[in-house]
C-alpha cells in the first residue's frame, strides 16, 4: 500500500515571497505519478503540477516547481512570488500505474495562507 | 468545455436514510472516480468506474455503492446513513491518462 505524508498542517507566507511545501511518500511501485492539488474555499480540487517518476527533470508550471528526490521519496512544491490567490489547502497525491493501484492516494494536506 | 458537474451541492439527510449523489463527467471522459473528504480521515478513495464497470474499489463498507451509465454519468449511493458519513464527496473524471483528472466541486452531505 502507498502512503503520502504531509507533516506541516499550516504555513504562512508574505505576498511576493517564496514558500516550499513538503511531502514524502512510501511505495514499492516502480512506475507512478506524483501530483500537487490545490483546494480553495470553493472546494474544487485543481491540479497544480504533476511529476512522472521515470523523469529525472523536475516539473515546472509558471510560478510552481517541484523538487523530486526519488531515492529519498520526497516531493516538495515551491511556490515563487506568492499571490493572495494562492491561499488554499494543498494536497500531495500519489498514483501508481498498475491496475488496482491506479487511484489517487492523498496526504492530509496543508493550509497555506498568503499575507498581504 | 463544461467541467465535472456534481449534484446536488448540499444535502441534509437523517440517520438511517439513503442518499444518491450524481456526477456528470467531462464530455468524452469514460473514467469516473469518487472520493470522500472528511476533516479526520482526509481524502479517501471510494471507487472508480470505467465504461460502466467498477475497476477499483476502496476500503468502504457495502453501504457505499455506485454505478456508471452508458453516457459515463455516475451515481453513488449510500444506504442506512450514519453520522460518520457526513463529508464532502468529490467526483473526478479522466479520459485515460493520469494527468487528466478533473474534479467537480463536490456534494456536501450532512447526516443528522
Amino acid at each position: 500500500a502507498q502512503t503520502v505524508t504531509q507533516s506541516q498542517p499550516e504555513m504562512s507566507v508574505q505576498e511576493a515571497e517564496t514558500v516550499t511545501l513538503s511531502c514524502t511518500y512510501d511505495t514499492s511501485e516502480s512506475n507512478y505519478y506524483l501530483f500537487w492539488y490545490k483546494q480553495p474555499p470553493s472546494r474544487q480540487m485543481i491540479l497544480v503540477i504533476r511529476q512522472e517518476a521515470y523523469k529525472q527533470q523536475n516539473a515546472t508550471e509558471n510560478r510552481f516547481s517541484v523538487n523530486f528526490q526519488k531515492a529519498a521519496k520526497s516531493f516538495s512544491l515551491k511556490i515563487s512570488d506568492s499571490q493572495l490567490g494562492d491561499t488554499a489547502m494543498y494536497f500531495c497525491a500519489f498514483m501508481a500505474l498498475t491496475g488496482a493501484n491506479s487511484k489517487l492516494t492523498f496526504g492530509k494536506g496543508i493550509t497555506l495562507s498568503v499575507r498581504p | 468545455k463544461a467541467g465535472v458537474t456534481q449534484t446536488p451541492r448540499y444535502l441534509i439527510k437523517t440517520r438511517g436514510q439513503q442518499v444518491t449523489l450524481s456526477c456528470s463527467p467531462i464530455s468524452g471522459h469514460r473514467s469516473v472516480s469518487w472520493y470522500q473528504q472528511t476533516p479526520g480521515q482526509g481524502l479517501q478513495f471510494l471507487f472508480e468506474y470505467f465504461s460502466e464497470t467498477q475497476r477499483n474499489k476502496g476500503n468502504f463498507p457495502g453501504r457505499f455503492s455506485g454505478r456508471q451509465f452508458s453516457n459515463s454519468r455516475s451515481e453513488m449511493n449510500v444506504s442506512t446513513l450514519e453520522l460518520g458519513d457526513s463529508a464532502l464527496y468529490l467526483c473526478a473524471s479522466r479520459f485515460g491518462s493520469p494527468d487528466g483528472y478533473t474534479f467537480g466541486s463536490g456534494t456536501r452531505l450532512t447526516v443528522v
